[in-house]
């Protein structure tokens, strides 16, 4: 089955410090893989995905995620985080023979950035 | 452009007592997607449908039922409520077509107490 593991369950930084937020998924087959973003009090929005051919991929706000196949990573990277990144982010990913209804989530990581 | 819209915001029911939340996708969007948020966990799969049939299943048990109109909006329900079955329930919607990302709802938060 399929499975999704964040390493980091709450992350502290100071503003412009730089962000690296694991995720590691364990299938066999081809995926997508999907990093999310919950700022406090709004809905879960899409950062960034990767369905195929460059494995480092941007998404909005400066933030950008490496697929490394061999390792079944795709750790999220922002190189100087600003106090409104403050939000929980979830890593996902989801079968690449099927549509992108049926996600698979981490349990998410809780990123605090102090001013 | 409404996004999507889930009812009520907030539930609180009582263990064995039935629960229907309801959801409208996104204009344009045909597919919908219930997900369940346990407190501090990510969310868990629970079903899709399309053209108002049942496509997708993830490990709920079958206290967990929906449907979906011919408008596209979606009713997630929830028989014989448990205390475990308290979380923040989440719709999300989607073009089946281009397989377009998601689009995700504030959600519903269900107490069950």
């Amino acid at each position: 089955a399929q499975s999704v593991s964040q390493h980091n369950h709450h992350v502290i930084l100071s503003e412009a410090a730089s962000l690296e937020l694991g995720c590691n998924y364990s299938y066999g087959g081809t995926v997508n893989l999907f990093w999310y973003v919950q700022y406090p009090g709004q809905h879960l929005q899409l950062l960034l995905k990767y369905f195929s051919g460059d494995p480092l991929v941007k998404g909005i706000k400066g933030f950008e995620a490496e697929f490394i196949k061999s390792k079944f990573s795709f750790n999220l990277r922002k190189p100087s985080v600003q106090w409104s990144d403050t939000a929980e982010y979830f890593c996902a990913v989801n079968d690449g023979s099927s549509n992108t209804g049926k996600l698979i989530f981490g349990q998410g990581t809780t990123l605090q950035v102090k001013p | 452009d409404a996004g999507v819209t889930q009812s009520p915001t907030h539930l609180i029911k009582t263990r064995g007592q039935q629960v229907t939340l309801r959801c409208s996708p996104k204009s344009g969007h045909d597919t919908v997607s219930w997900y369940q948020q346990a407190l501090g966990q990510g969310p868990q799969f629970i079903f899709q449908y399309y053209e108002e049939e049942e496509r997708q299943r993830g490990n709920f048990p079958d206290r967990f039922s929906g449907h979906q109109f011919p408008n596209y909006s979606s009713e997630l329900n929830v028989n014989a409520l448990l205390l475990g079955d308290s979380a923040l329930y989440l719709c999300a919607s989607s073009l089946l077509a281009t397989n377009e990302k998601l689009f995700f709802g504030s959600g519903t938060q269900l107490s069950v107490l």
